[in-house]
C-alpha cells in the first residue's frame, strides 16, 4: 500500500464552485499534514499546514484532517481561475522522517 | 535573491554528456533535498543533506551524483543519463527536520536525448 494516495484528476470546475481535494494515508503515526500548490513551470509552494486532527482555515482555503479515517482534505470556496494549478498533499513522517507526497490533483477553474 | 534558486531552468543533454544542476538557498536552512518529478508520479525523494552531510540516498543510480559544499549550495552532477531520466528536478530546503514543510525552487526541466 502506498503511503499517500491522491487521485490525479484532472478536475475541472466552473468559477465560483466549491472544490474538494482529498488524500488518504496509510501510517497512523503521521502527525504533520500539508497541501502544496504547484503552478505550471514552477515548484510547489506550501499552501496549508495542519498538525494532528482538525480544521484550519485561511481565506478561501480550509484544510481538514481526520486521523481516525486517515483522510486529509482541502476545500476551496468561491474558486477562481487563478486557483488553476496542481495541488499536492504531503505528510511528514514515513520510515526516514521526510515529506511524502501524493501524485497531485490537477485543477482547472473555468471562467 | 530570496528563497531557493535553481539553475539552469531548462537543460537538454545527450546520453554521453556530463552536466550539473545547481541549487542555492537564501533562507538560512540547514537541510537540502533533491526531488525528481515525473508525470503522473508522486515526487520522488533522491537525496537529503543535513548540515552538509548526506543523510539519505534513496537507491538512486550512480549516474546521479550529489554534492553539498556548504549548507546553502547543492549540486546534482549528471553523467551518461538515460531518456527515462527526463523529468523536472526540484531542489528544496528546510529548517530542522522539515516537519513544518520544505521550500522548493522552480526546478530544472531536464530532457535527455
Amino acid at each position: 500500500q502506498k503511503e499517500v494516495e491522491q487521485d490525479p484528476g484532472p478536475l475541472s470546475v466552473p468559477e465560483g464552485a466549491i472544490v474538494s481535494l482529498n488524500c488518504t494515508y496509510s501510517n497512523s503515526a503521521f502527525q504533520y499534514f500539508m497541501w502544496y500548490r504547484q503552478y505550471s513551470r514552477k515548484g510547489p509552494e506550501l499552501l496549508m499546514y495542519t498538525y494532528s486532527s482538525g480544521n484550519k482555515e485561511d481565506g478561501r482555503f480550509t484544510a481538514q484532517v481526520d486521523k481516525s479515517s486517515k483522510y486529509i482534505s482541502l476545500f476551496i470556496r468561491d474558486s477562481q481561475p487563478s486557483d488553476s494549478a496542481t495541488y499536492l498533499c504531503a505528510v511528514f513522517g514515513g520510515s526516514q522522517g521526510n515529506l511524502i507526497f501524493g501524485k497531485g490533483t490537477k485543477l482547472s477553474v473555468k471562467p | 535573491e530570496t528563497g531557493v534558486t535553481q539553475t539552469p531552468r531548462h537543460l537538454v543533454m545527450g546520453m554521453t554528456n556530463k552536466k550539473s544542476l545547481k541549487c542555492e538557498q537564501h533562507l538560512g536552512h540547514n537541510a537540502m533535498y533533491w526531488y525528481k518529478q515525473s508525470a503522473k508520479k508522486p515526487l520522488e525523494l533522491m537525496f537529503v543533506y543535513n548540515f552538509k552531510e548526506q543523510t539519505e540516498n534513496n537507491s538512486v543510480p550512480s549516474r546521479f551524483s550529489p554534492e553539498c559544499p556548504n549548507s546553502s549550495h547543492l549540486f546534482l552532477h549528471l553523467h551518461t543519463l538515460q531518456p527515462e531520466d527526463s523529468a523536472l528536478y526540484l531542489c528544496a530546503s528546510s529548517q530542522g527536520s522539515g516537519n513544518y514543510g520544505y521550500t522548493f525552487g522552480s526546478g530544472t526541466r531536464l530532457t535527455v536525448v
